[in-house]
């Protein structure tokens, strides 16, 4: 089945660890997007690539890293520089192809918990 | 002003009533527009794609009006399993004017269909 993988869904660590996330696609999707969501609030936009060995800062990026080396492959780093790292990780893939709607399609999510 | 703006509610309607959302964006550029629906504690799925002449999917009706900026959503003879938060979302083109897939998130509507 085509789809988003991340894993794993629930994430426990302790603060001043590194946490690495994982997503993958296999939609044959070139653009692909980290999101972060807090309870009872919108989904902000942490990174976003949109080709192999490149990747933009979105909107939260301090305190995370990414790395693209595959297209499938799109993994996210919290580092223990990130205030408040405990939150819902959402993955999105998109076509993001001119003429495209560029509508995006997400994995299943990771929650994570800092204590 | 934020850059998707969405009431968010909660709507509490009895089964088999209609109810309509509503969503405003700031840039008068932008291309697409979509309506997600996200259950709690999943992830965002694509609900439709909002075009200009208005589209229908069955019970749900979305209408675009590019003039006053605003988005609007419709669900008729509401159902239980319509219970979720359904969020506008709406693409801004770059900086320079051109479309890719940086999607932005209204902070979600919540819906509950109650007998």
């Amino acid at each position: 089945d085509g789809g988003i993988t991340q894993s794993p869904k629930y994430l426990f660590r302790k603060e001043g660890q590194n946490v690495t996330l994982s997503c993958e696609q296999n939609l044959n999707h070139d653009a692909m997007y980290w999101y972060r969501q807090d309870p009872g609030q919108g989904l902000r936009l942490i990174y976003y690539s949109q080709i192999v060995n490149d990747f933009q800062k979105g909107d939260i990026a301090e305190g995370y890293s990414v790395s693209r080396e595959k297209k499938e492959s799109f993994p996210l780093t919290v580092t223990s520089a990130q205030k408040n790292p405990t939150a819902f990780y959402l993955c999105a893939s998109s076509l993001d192809s001119p003429g495209t709607s560029y509508e995006q399609y997400f994995g299943p999510g990771t929650r994570l918990t800092v204590t | 002003r934020k850059e998707v703006e969405q009431d968010p509610g909660p709507f509490n309607v009895p089964e088999g009533a209609t109810v309509a959302f509503n969503c405003t964006y700031s840039n008068s550029a932008s291309q697409s527009f979509f309506w997600y629906r996200q259950d709690c504690r999943k992830e965002p799925k694509l609900l439709m794609s909002v075009y200009s002449s208005g589209n229908e999917d069955g019970r749900f009706t979305a209408q675009l009006n590019r003039a006053s900026q605003y988005i609007s959503l419709l669900i008729r003879d509401s159902k239980l399993s319509d219970s979720a938060t359904y969020l506008c979302v709406v693409n801004f083109p770059n900086a320079g004017g051109t479309s890719y897939g940086k999607l932005t998130f209204g902070q979600g509507t919540i819906l509950t269909v109650h007998p």
